[in-house]
């Protein structure tokens, strides 16, 4: 499974749109880019996924670059709650990967 | 819908105990489940994948023999950790795979272990 790059850390105002970049160059044609959360202490919790189109539910959007090389997590009003550590993960059978993620400090 | 379950949530023993962990798929079938272990400070680290009847795949370095995984169900996976020591203390999380054509996976809630 490819490698994915994330800053470690990012800090967003309470309401503003938060955006959390993800490099994967080396992924390939049918990997698909997932999005993970884990707020203190608990398990990990899906927030969305993608292929080629960019993809938008509840609670995020994913926008992935035409040659798929990069993707940005976008949530559209940050709250306090969304302070966690957010994980980009190319992946298409098997084994889920963790990366470090980037730990989004959502600020008042 | 999707819900896994983890038992305990939390668990303290002595040196040299064995525990169990239980992981549950509370509404779907599970076609693989997954353990994961996560100290502080740090990311998950995937231990081994278990497929239902059959014997789990261990990441290198994880030692079989300390980290017993049955999966005698489509709903169920259990770790055991043998023979645990302080080393061991650590945050233990799983999760279920439902098989779709994009092989969904849902975690659950963790459970801290603390062994004294």
């Amino acid at each position: 499974d490819a490698k994915t790059t994330q800053p470690t850390s990012m800090d967003c105002a309470e309401g503003r749109a938060a955006n959390l970049p993800c490099n994967h160059s080396t992924i390939s044609g049918n990997e698909y880019v997932y999005w993970y959360r884990q707020i203190h202490s608990q398990g990990p919790q899906y927030i969305i996924h993608g292929l080629k189109n960019n993809e938008t539910n509840e609670m995020a959007s994913l926008i992935i670059t035409e040659d798929r090389k990069s993707s940005t997590l976008i949530l559209p009003h940050a709250t306090l709650r969304d302070t966690a550590v957010y994980y980009c993960i190319v992946f298409n059978t098997g084994k889920l990967i963790f990366g470090q993620g980037t730990t989004l400090q959502v600020k008042p | 819908g999707a819900v896994v379950s983890q038992h305990p949530s939390w668990v303290i023993c002595k040196s040299g105990t064995s525990v169990k962990i239980e992981c549950r798929s509370l509404d779907f079938q599970a076609t693989t489940m997954f353990w994961y272990r996560q100290f502080p400070k740090q990311s998950l680290m995937l231990m081994a994948t278990s497929n239902e009847g059959s014997k789990a795949t261990y990441e290198q370095g994880v030692e079989k023999d300390k980290f017993l995984i049955n999966h005698a169900s489509l709903t169920l996976s259990t770790l055991t950790v043998t023979s645990a020591h302080p080393e061991d203390s650590s945050f233990y999380i799983c999760s279920a795979s439902r098989m779709t054509s994009y092989n969904e996976q849902f975690f659950g809630p963790g459970t801290r272990l603390t062994v004294l």
